[in-house]
């Protein structure tokens, strides 16, 4: 039992690039979350997602794209990568909305 | 077992008023605590508290953390109908293998025009 996996573990992209964050759980978890986490800050929501194919913006969802084909997948996706992107990413699953949610070990992106 | 306790659970004041949330919390390894608002759908950020003692502002929020008595506080002061939500805490917990988010189950709070 893996819970939640994410890669790449750290990436540098250049202004303009585009590329995908990968997480994957296998607890069966119909929600599942991206959240990015600046320096000092707490997690801010960019995206969650209540089941396959269903997907909701969070607070900060400008700059990024998520799809949920399946339960086990929700990959991230930043078109146009600007310096205001660089962070650390965490994706989540839980059962419900609000019960105990499940961190994957976070990818480190700097946008420069 | 890591848990989190939030009183009252629900709250219903008149405009104008100003309101006091409590969060107390038992973690064996403690590195955070977080505020959040919820109105209709996933929560949203309010604050982040590691410092005992230490204040933090937003407008009319503001929050603190006693790492003593175990427990932050979340005030809202000048209330609006805006405020009414559901008020969480939650602490980043280290699980079996990565970090969970531990949440609270909430304070309902009813601003009345």
């Amino acid at each position: 039992n893996a819970g939640v996996t994410q890669t790449p573990k750290f990436r540098i992209l250049k202004i303009g690039q585009s590329m995908t964050l990968q997480c994957t759980q296998d607890m069966n978890h119909n929600y599942m979350y991206w959240y990015r986490q600046d320096p000092g800050m707490g997690l801010k929501l960019i995206y969650y997602s209540v089941g396959a194919g269903i997907t909701d913006k969070g607070e900060v969802p400008n700059g990024y794209n998520v799809s949920r084909s399946t339960t086990e997948d929700f990959p991230l996706r930043l078109e146009l990568a600007a310096p205001s992107q660089t962070s650390v990413y965490f994706c989540a699953s839980s059962y419900a909305l609000r019960e105990t949610q499940y961190f994957g070990p976070g990818t480190r992106l700097l946008v420069l | 077992e890591d848990k989190v306790v939030q009183s009252p659970l629900s709250l219903v004041v008149h405009e104008g008023d100003t309101v006091t949330l409590n969060c107390s919390y038992e973690v064996t390894n403690f590195r955070s605590l977080l505020w959040y608002k919820q109105e209709k759908k996933a929560p949203t950020f309010l604050f982040m508290l590691t410092s005992s003692g230490i204040e933090k502002k937003s407008g009319r929020l503001s929050s603190i953390l006693d790492k003593k008595e175990l427990f932050s506080i979340l005030n809202i002061t000048a209330t609006q109908t805006g405020d009414s939500a559901i008020y969480l805490c939650a602490f980043p917990s280290r699980g079996d293998s990565n970090y969970q988010l531990i949440w609270g189950a909430g304070t309902k709070l009813i601003i009345k025009p």
